[in-house]
């Protein structure tokens, strides 16, 4: 079973760059969603998606796009990197019953220099 | 404003013992409060959660306990094993938002020592 498969896994930009995450999962889930981890921050929302051609903001949108032409395709896209997008990030899914439970790829650590 | 706090940042416990980990959250309107475990280099995996109609969930070793008048969370892991050092997350859901919307705290780093 693949789950929520994220790439890359590592990533080098310069500043200014763009490039995007790929996040895809085999689960049949309607909600798809990406975090980002910083040291001492926690998991923040950044973007989510309620199914396909539907997606919204979260915590920390600003510098990103999203787009969800499938219901297993979420890529998350950086217009023009910035050191303060240095992090971990997590895409993530859930069947959407009430208990929230997401589950998360292995994660994608980028670098901004 | 941070809504869910884990004010430990890191705990360090025996194996065998007792590991309590802490979170306290403001919003009373939230309705399921979630734990999730991180391995370096790893995604989070959910752990366990409570309903905010309960106080007590268990599971195996894991039980979460839920205090809705000090809005405090509290996981234990009894008995603790070396297996169990991780970075631990509470999560919580608000009752008026989309079910894929969590909010986590920052995390506390546990460290079991055999």
């Amino acid at each position: 079973n693949a789950g929520v498969t994220q790439t890359p896994k590592f990533q080098v930009l310069k500043t200014g760059q763009s490039m995007t995450l790929q996040c895809a999962q085999d689960m049949n889930h309607e909600y798809m969603s990406w975090y980002r981890q910083d040291p001492g921050m926690g998991l923040r929302l950044i973007h989510y998606s309620v199914g396909a051609g539907i997606t919204d903001q979260g915590e920390v949108p600003n510098g990103y796009n999203v787009s969800r032409s499938t219901t297993e395709d979420f890529p998350l896209r950086l217009l023009s990197a910035a050191p303060s997008q240095t992090s971990v990030y997590f895409c993530a899914s859930t069947r959407g019953q009430i208990t929230g439970e997401l589950f998360f790829g292995e994660g994608s650590r980028l670098t901004v220099l | 404003d941070q809504q869910v706090k884990q004010n430990s940042p890191s705990l360090s416990v025996q194996e065998g013992r007792i590991s309590i980990l802490n979170c306290d959250y403001t919003n009373s309107m939230f309705d399921y409060f979630l734990w999730y475990k991180k391995y370096p280099a790893e995604g989070p995996t959910f752990l366990i959660s409570i309903s905010s109609i309960k106080d007590k969930n268990e599971d195996g070793r894991f039980t979460v306990f839920l205090n809705k008048s000090a809005k405090h969370l509290s996981l234990h892991i009894v008995p603790s094993q070396p297996g169990d050092s991780a970075v631990y997350f509470c999560a919580v859901h608000y009752s008026g938002g989309s079910n894929y919307k969590l909010t986590f705290g920052k995390g506390t780093l546990l460290t079991v020592n055999p």
